[in-house]
Order: C-alpha cells, then sequence, then structure tokens
C-alpha cells in the first residue's frame, strides 16, 4: 500500500527565503505527483503536477521535482512572501485513487 | 476554467436528520471523490466513482452512502448524521489518462458540516 510522507510537518521563515517541502513515497509505481495548496477552511487548490515520464514542473516562483527511482519529490518555493502561508499537500496519483501526505503547514512571516 | 462546485460552504444538521452533500464538476470527468478532513488525521476518502452509477467504498465509509445518477453530479449522504460526523467534507474529481489543463485530481470549496 502507498504511503506518502511530507517533511517537516511545520515550517516557519522570514520573508524573501527560498524554500523547499519534501514529498516522499513508497510504490514508485505512480501515474503523477501532485502538489496542492490549501488555506484554512477552503478546499485544496492544484499547484503543479508532474507526470510519472517527466522529471520537473514550473509555475511562476514555484518549481517542482520528481524522482522516481528514490521515491522523493520536492517543491521549491523562491523568494517566499507572507501571501505563501498555507498548508502544502502532495499525492501521489495511483490508477483511480491518489495517496495524499499529511502536509506541511508554512507560515512566511514579514 | 475548469471547476468543482459543492452546494454549500457551511452546514449545521441535528443528530438523525439526514443530510445531503451536493457536488457538480463541469470537466467531464469519470472519477469522483468524497473525502473527510479532520485535524491530525489528514484526508480520509469516503467513497469514490468512476464511472455513472458506479461507487467503490473507499476506507470510511460506515454512516455514508453515495449517489451518482450524472456524470457531473456526485452525492453524499449521511442517512442518520451523528455528532462524529462532524467534520469538513471535500469532493473532487478526476479523468485518467488525460494531458493537459485538466489532468490531475481538482477540488471543491468544501462543506464545513456541524451536527449537534
Amino acid at each position: 500500500k502507498q504511503e506518502v510522507t511530507q517533511i517537516p510537518a511545520a515550517l516557519s521563515v522570514p520573508e524573501g527565503e527560498n524554500l523547499v517541502l519534501n514529498c516522499s513515497f513508497t510504490d514508485s509505481a505512480i501515474y503523477n505527483l501532485q502538489w496542492f495548496r490549501q488555506d484554512p477552511g477552503k478546499g485544496l487548490t492544484s499547484l503543479l503536477l508532474i507526470q510519472s515520464s517527466q522529471r520537473e514542473q514550473t509555475s511562476g516562483r514555484l518549481n517542482a521535482s520528481l524522482d522516481k527511482s528514490s521515491g522523493r519529490s520536492t517543491l521549491y518555493i523562491a523568494a517566499s512572501q507572507p501571501g505563501d502561508s498555507a498548508t502544502y499537500l502532495c499525492a501521489a496519483g495511483g490508477s483511480y485513487i491518489p495517496t495524499f501526505g499529511r502536509g506541511t503547514s508554512l507560515i512566511v512571516h514579514p | 476554467d475548469v471547476k468543482v462546485t459543492q452546494s454549500s460552504r457551511y452546514l449545521v444538521k441535528r443528530t438523525g436528520e439526514k443530510v445531503f452533500l451536493e457536488c457538480v464538476q463541469d470537466m467531464d470527468h469519470e472519477n469522483m471523490f468524497w473525502y473527510r478532513q479532520d485535524p491530525g488525521l489528514g484526508l480520509r476518502l469516503i467513497y469514490f466513482s468512476y464511472d455513472v452509477k458506479m461507487k467503490e467504498k473507499g476506507d470510511i465509509p460506515e454512516g455514508y452512502s453515495v449517489s451518482r445518477e450524472k456524470k457531473e453530479r456526485f452525492s453524499l449522504i449521511l442517512e442518520s448524521a451523528s455528532t462524529n460526523q462532524t467534520s469538513m467534507y471535500l469532493c473532487a474529481s478526476s479523468s485518467p489518462g488525460l494531458a493537459g489543463p485538466r489532468v490531475g485530481q481538482f477540488f471543491g470549496p468544501g462543506t464545513r458540516l456541524t451536527v449537534l
């Protein structure tokens, strides 16, 4: 059974820092790896999706990488801003049902 | 712009009431999902559906049922609401094998249900 772990569980950084969020998964037979953002009391917003044949995806200040062989994905956030404060979840996509990590709660303070 | 909508953002019900949560997607996705999210427990899958009138139990189906009569609509039913069903309920949809902007899983805004 697929297990997804996100480390750290919580992170607090000053504005302007570049930071890396980690996601590891136990079964490398995934279809894709998706990163989400969740604001308090809201649904999940898709940030980036990496297909299993890809190595990385970029959107603005966000860059996500995927290394299937090691079972790892990272989300890189450049020049963090207070508006980036949220919980970030990753999901390893299977044939029908993705497996979610518990998320990393990020606070970017001014 | 892809969209998943849920019928209510906030809902307050009494113990024993029958509760309907509705979810609609406009992306022509085959798969639809219902999750609940609780602090410290993460996202837990209640039910999913991979086609009209098809449903599969997830990790925590007890106390819930679902209905999918049309491709775009997936309903979650609490037959007799209990206080331990107080939670955030999230609907999602996806379609396997796609490329482009409709690939991956898309979520609705969530329904915060309180059962008194």
